[in-house]
């Protein structure tokens, strides 16, 4: 069974644009949630996807939106970058119910010069 | 105050050792609680999952928690140098599918 592939993995953007990350889940997940990982405050929880609804949100500004197509595929999107968006995002997918283990892909790599 | 904290270390210890991996958090609302291992560049790969108090072992892991001191452990046996990686613990209510996680202790087992 292939594991939640996420692309690309490493993207190198400048301030002021605009990114889009992909996610596709284990097949049958219908769960997609995506974390930001740095290494001052670890993994933080950017919001989760079931059944192309937003099921819920972390604390990050409206810059950070994402959204999950009937295939259960989801994108997340980062405009107007800062420097301080520089970090690993995960994406996690899981069967969809409370509290399911989550499996992570091996992350997107973004740099913001 | 994080909800979460975990000592980031580094630990190194020598092959074969007893590793101990601790977390501590302040939600007594957390009732699920997991430890992921992350080896550099790539995602958290889940290790443990339990629910409530109370001990769970698998091969040569064993997590423990401890819900009266907001305390949870993950000890490694036998510990070998492909153990070597960032230990993160994870938890998360009831309520919701947010999971929160410690920023992870990095470990080193020597050959």
């Amino acid at each position: 069974k292939a594991g939640v592939t996420q692309t690309p993995r490493y993207l190198i953007k400048t301030r002021g644009q605009q990114v889009t990350l992909s996610c596709s889940p284990i097949s049958g997940h219908r769960s997609v949630s995506w974390y930001q990982q740095t290494p001052g405050q670890g993994l933080q929880f950017l919001f989760e996807y079931f059944s192309e609804t937003q099921r819920n949100k972390g604390n990050f500004p409206g810059r950070f939106s994402g959204r999950q197509f009937s295939n259960s595929r989801s994108e997340m999107n980062v405009s107007t970058l800062e420097l301080g968006d520089s970090a690993l995002y995960l994406c996690a997918s899981s069967r969809g119910n409370l509290n399911e283990k989550l499996f992570f892909g091996s992350g997107t790599q973004l740099s913001v010069l | 105050q994080k909800e979460v904290e975990q000592d980031p270390g580094p630990l190194s210890v020598p092959e074969g050792a007893i590793v101990s991996l601790n977390c501590t958090y302040s939600n007594s609302a957390f009732q699920y609680f997991m430890w992921y291992r992350q080896y550099s560049r790539k995602g958290p790969e889940l290790l443990m999952y339990t629910y409530s108090s109370g001990n769970k072992e698998d091969g040569r892991f064993t997590a423990q928690v401890d819900k009266s001191s907001k305390y949870i452990s993950l000890f490694i046996r036998d510990s070998q140098p492909s153990d070597s990686a960032t230990y993160l613990c994870a938890m998360s209510t009831n309520t919701g599918n947010q999971f929160y996680f410690g920023t992870g202790t990095s470990l080193t087992v020597i050959p």
